[in-house]
């Protein structure tokens, strides 16, 4: 079984610049979510994809966005980078079903870091 | 008020100890609990899950939820040096929007 795979490991980029990461989800999920954790604190919700469109989104600006694709694979899109954007960016995945949803199993994150 | 508080530690215990991990919540709709523990340069590994209030036990690791007292706990039996790493609790009223703590750093020395 393949777990929740992200690309790339790590990332340097300068203010005001665009950012895309990636996730390939667990094998038999389909729903993707994903979290900001800055350093010494816990992951914080960004957002989540469903059947390819967002379903639930966390206390994030507009200028974070994401994609799902039929494969359940996702991106994440952060547009006019600041120096707060530095985290570690965390894609979970999971199933969710008609009458079963089950917890979210995490990749091993892409490490930002914005000059 | 944060949604979920957590004690940061960092712990550090000699190997063999009970280890009890805490967090307390504030929103009584939450009704998954979720540990996760993370080494450094990990991502979250799910260590436990629960639904609603109760115990669950799993080889030396047990969970707990106190749906009164809004208290989440995770107790480690006969720690191993292995197990040193950060514990992050997590909650919601769904599986979709997940709240954590800040995570408990501990370490078992030998």
């Amino acid at each position: 079984e393949t777990g929740v795979t992200q690309s790339p490991t790590h990332l340097i980029k300068t203010r005001g610049q665009q950012v895309t990461l990636r996730c390939s989800s667990q094998s038999g999920h389909n729903t993707v979510s994903w979290y900001q954790q800055a350093l010494g604190q816990g992951p914080q919700f960004i957002f989540q994809y469903y059947r390819e469109e967002e379903n639930g989104r966390g206390n994030f600006p507009p200028r974070f966005s994401g994609l799902q694709f039929p494969n359940y694979s996702s991106e994440l899109n952060v547009n006019a980078l600041e120096l707060d954007d530095s985290a570690l960016y965390l894609c979970a995945s999971s199933f969710t079903g008609r009458t079963s949803n089950q917890p979210q199993h995490f990749g091993d994150g892409t490490r930002l870091s914005i000059l | 008020q944060k949604e979920v508080e957590q004690d940061p530690g960092p712990l550090s215990v000699p190997e063999g100890a009970i280890v009890s991990l805490n967090c307390t919540y504030s929103n009584s709709a939450f009704q998954y609990f979720m540990w996760y523990r993370q080494y450094s340069r990990k991502g979250p590994e799910l260590l436990m899950y629960t639904y609603s209030s109760g115990n669950k036990e799993d080889g030396r690791f047990t969970a707990q939820v106190d749906k009164s007292s809004k208290y989440i706990s995770l107790f480690i039996r006969d720690s191993q040096p292995s197990d040193s790493a950060t514990y992050l609790c997590a909650t919601g009223s769904t599986l979709g929007r997940l709240y954590f703590g800040r995570g408990t750093q501990l370490t078992v020395w030998p």
